[in-house]
């Protein structure tokens, strides 16, 4: 168990419809991270949370919002969903804020969303 | 920005049998982090080893160390005296120290430990 809990661990769902994947960062953890990995795209980054505060933006989809709460667990609200979209979701959480060391990513199990 | 090749994206090893994992790295930042995780079948992705752009010695965690060659720009990882559950996907990773923590990934090597 890394520490960083995710919910769910499996959806399916149709094509049009919105879904909500859970995060939990480890005790401790304010930076929470989100990642897509697909077959054919492998690990993206899709956008990053400090404390509350959106920190990073990286190939986030429009369709797609993110955010972290004030108890720091986060959201990734998928919508309009397509095909395409069917994917393995990753949350991750570090400590730093600005790291001068290393900032290890702990991640979670994920959460395994195909869309049909 | 940042970019992580990796150029293996299949390897065969046998058992108890050292493997080099390689990476090579693309970055303007002066100060950065690399990193390696392992991804096994089940899905999770597993922090093996960190390496700071300024450190002056190799890592190494247990089985594993990386061989970072700054001047070349290269992170490989080696894993010795290979074991069946060694036989996952892995990823090298990046980030920059500089307010940029976000890890950037390779696509990955498969790595498969035969009996």
């Amino acid at each position: 168990d890394s520490g960083v809990t995710q919910t769910p661990k499996h959806l399916i769902t149709a094509t049009g419809q919105r879904v909500t994947l859970r995060c939990s960062p480890r005790s401790g953890d304010l930076s929470v991270y989100w990642y897509q990995q697909s077959l054919d795209q492998g690990l993206q980054f899709l956008i990053q949370y400090y404390n509350g505060e959106e920190r990073a933006k990286g190939n986030i989809l429009e369709r797609f919002s993110a955010q972290q709460f004030p108890d720091l667990h986060s959201e990734l609200n998928l919508s309009s969903l397509e095909l395409g979209d069917s994917a393995l979701y990753f949350c991750a959480s570090s400590v730093a804020e600005d790291s001068s060391g290393a900032n290890v990513l702990t991640f979670g199990a994920g959460s395994r969303l195909t869309v049909l | 920005a940042q970019k992580i090749t990796q150029t293996q994206p299949g390897m065969f090893v046998q058992e108890k049998e050292a493997v080099t994992l390689d990476c090579t790295y693309d970055t303007s930042d002066p100060s950065y982090g690399l990193f390696w995780y392992k991804q096994p079948s089940s899905g999770e992705m597993i922090f093996l080893i960190y390496q700071g752009s300024y450190d002056q010695q190799n890592a190494t965690e247990g089985r594993y160390s990386l061989n970072f060659q700054k001047a070349r720009k290269s992170a490989n990882l080696v894993i010795s005296a290979s074991q069946l559950g060694d036989s996952a996907m892995y990823f090298c990773a990046m980030n920059s120290n500089f307010g940029n923590e976000k890890l950037t990934f390779g696509t990955g090597t498969r790595l498969t430990i035969i009996p």
